[in-house]
């Protein structure tokens, strides 16, 4: 198993560009999630979805978009990049009350 | 809403030592899990304990325990004879189990660990 696999690993926005964060897991988990984190801040959950179909606002979700069209993927989309939005994001899975498998973190950072 | 709340920014800890780190949270839930994990400076995360709120007997792995008490919604992590690679940021988390049949997993706000030599 791959495990999470998150891209990129570092990433160079210009204030208004858009892009999107991918998030892939092999473990047949129900629940994936888009954290970010930034200094004092803590994780902060973004987005979240407990199955296909199925997503959910989390504590920071404006300027961002979420999609779960599988079971595997779970992207996260920028659409007018600020930079507020500099941080380092976290795409998480996991099922039941099991723990979470993290990704390997994408450093954003927006001009 | 939940939340979870880390009191302490940075703890510091002699190399052989015991360090408490803090975590209360607030829900009105009364069934949950909790966890501690441990990011290391190579940003992985990783998991340190997980405590089932239904079970009253404290989880220990080790070195770690929890000392976790419900009425209190209080969820401390206990290091014992502290080593160098214990060295870290922890975040406490909590993960709500609602009848809607939708979760979410929230963090605090983290606590540094130094382990001085």
């Amino acid at each position: 198993n791959a495990g999470v696999t998150q891209t990129p690993k570092f990433q160079v926005l210009k204030t208004g560009q858009s892009m999107t964060l991918q998030c892939a897991q092999d473990m047949n988990h129900e629940y994936m999630s888009w954290y970010r984190q930034d200094p004092g801040m803590g994780l902060r959950l973004i987005h979240y979805s407990v199955g296909a179909g199925i997503t959910d606002q989390g504590e920071v979700p404006n300027g961002y978009n979420v999609s779960r069209s599988t079971t595997e993927d779970f992207p996260l989309r920028l659409l007018s990049a600020a930079p507020s939005q500099t941080s380092v994001y976290f795409c998480a899975s996991g099922r039941g009350g099991e723990k979470l498998f993290f990704g390997s973190g994408t450093q954003l950072s927006v001009l | 809403a939940q939340t979870v709340t880390q009191s302490q920014p940075e703890m510091s800890v002699q190399e052989a030592e015991t360090v408490t780190l803090s975590c209360t949270y607030d829900t009105s839930e009364s069934d949950y899990y909790l966890f501690w994990y441990k990011q290391p400076p190579s940003r992985q995360m990783i998991l340190v304990i997980r405590q089932e709120a239904y079970k009253q007997q404290n989880a220990t792995e080790n070195r770690f325990s929890v000392n976790f008490q419900k009425a209190a919604k209080s969820f401390s992590l206990k290091i014992s004879d502290s080593q160098l690679g214990d060295a870290a940021m922890y975040f406490c988390a909590y993960r709500s189990v609602e009848n809607s049949g939708t979760y979410k997993y929230i963090f605090g706000t983290g606590t540094r660990l130094k382990v001085l030599a």
